[in-house]
């Protein structure tokens, strides 16, 4: 059990677009879903954190207008880059936990996407 | 704020123990937890402390002590897919249930 699913795995966009990426719970709810961003060989950074029903918590330096969050049911969160530029080129990750094993730090990830913005 | 330092890479013998260690600085502290990553791969839980003392689940073990703000993950029997990135995390205080990670210890498995 406790499976997080993330969509796209991988995409490749022209700068100035946008992209939606999308993180789902396929068998538990999550009221609450995290989002990170992750350069190569460096630590996971958490970009925000998505409240079903309510505003995002965006973390300090994380522009609020560039990256959108949108946790509109219990199994669904996604993160829109708008306006994409080279610089936003990274790998994003998703994770959630279910209720009792978020208290032991236990967070289950998605795959992952990696944006790359031309 | 939270801040969790690892040595950056750590190179052992495929049978060996090694041990990657983890210091933190928290503003409250809910427990220590680690994670493995593969290169290009989601993170994957490992385990989890609270109290201090040691916790063992199969090859993987893992050490806390809480009045040193120190802990350790130790690999036994290393195999060549270990090699991976470890990653340690603490969950932060005031109320957020979100999760801040270390700064990762590159693993590498050698024949």
């Amino acid at each position: 059990g406790a499976v997080v699913s993330q969509h796209p795995s991988w995409v490749i966009c022209k700068s100035g677009t946008s992209v939606k990426i999308e993180c789902r719970s396929l068998d538990f709810q999550a009221t609450t879903m995290f989002w990170y961003r992750q350069f190569p060989k460096q630590s996971l950074m958490l970009m925000a954190t998505s409240n079903e029903g309510s505003k995002a918590t965006y973390e300090q330096g994380v522009e609020k207008d560039k990256f959108l969050i949108n946790h509109a049911s219990l199994t669904l969160s996604t993160l829109t880059v708008t306006s994409a530029h080279p610089e936003d080129s990274s790998f994003y990750i998703c994770s959630a936990s279910p209720t009792g094993r978020l208290a032991k730090n236990i967070q289950y990830f998605g795959a992952g996407t990696r944006l790359s913005v031309l | 704020g939270q801040s969790l330092e690892q040595p950056s890479e750590v190179t052992a013998v495929e049978g060996a123990i090694v041990q990657i260690n983890c210091t933190y600085q928290t503003s409250g502290f809910y427990g220590l937890s680690w994670y493995q990553q593969h290169d290009g791969g989601a993170p994957t839980f490992l385990s989890y402390n609270a109290l201090d003392g040691l916790e063992e689940t199969g090859r993987f073990s893992s050490f806390l002590s809480r009045s040193d703000s120190y802990g350790y993950l130790l690999l036994q029997e290393l195999q060549m897919k270990d090699s991976a990135s470890y990653f340690c995390a603490v969950r932060a205080s005031g109320g957020y249930q979100k999760v801040t990670f270390g700064t990762g210890t590159k693993l590498q498995v050698i024949p």
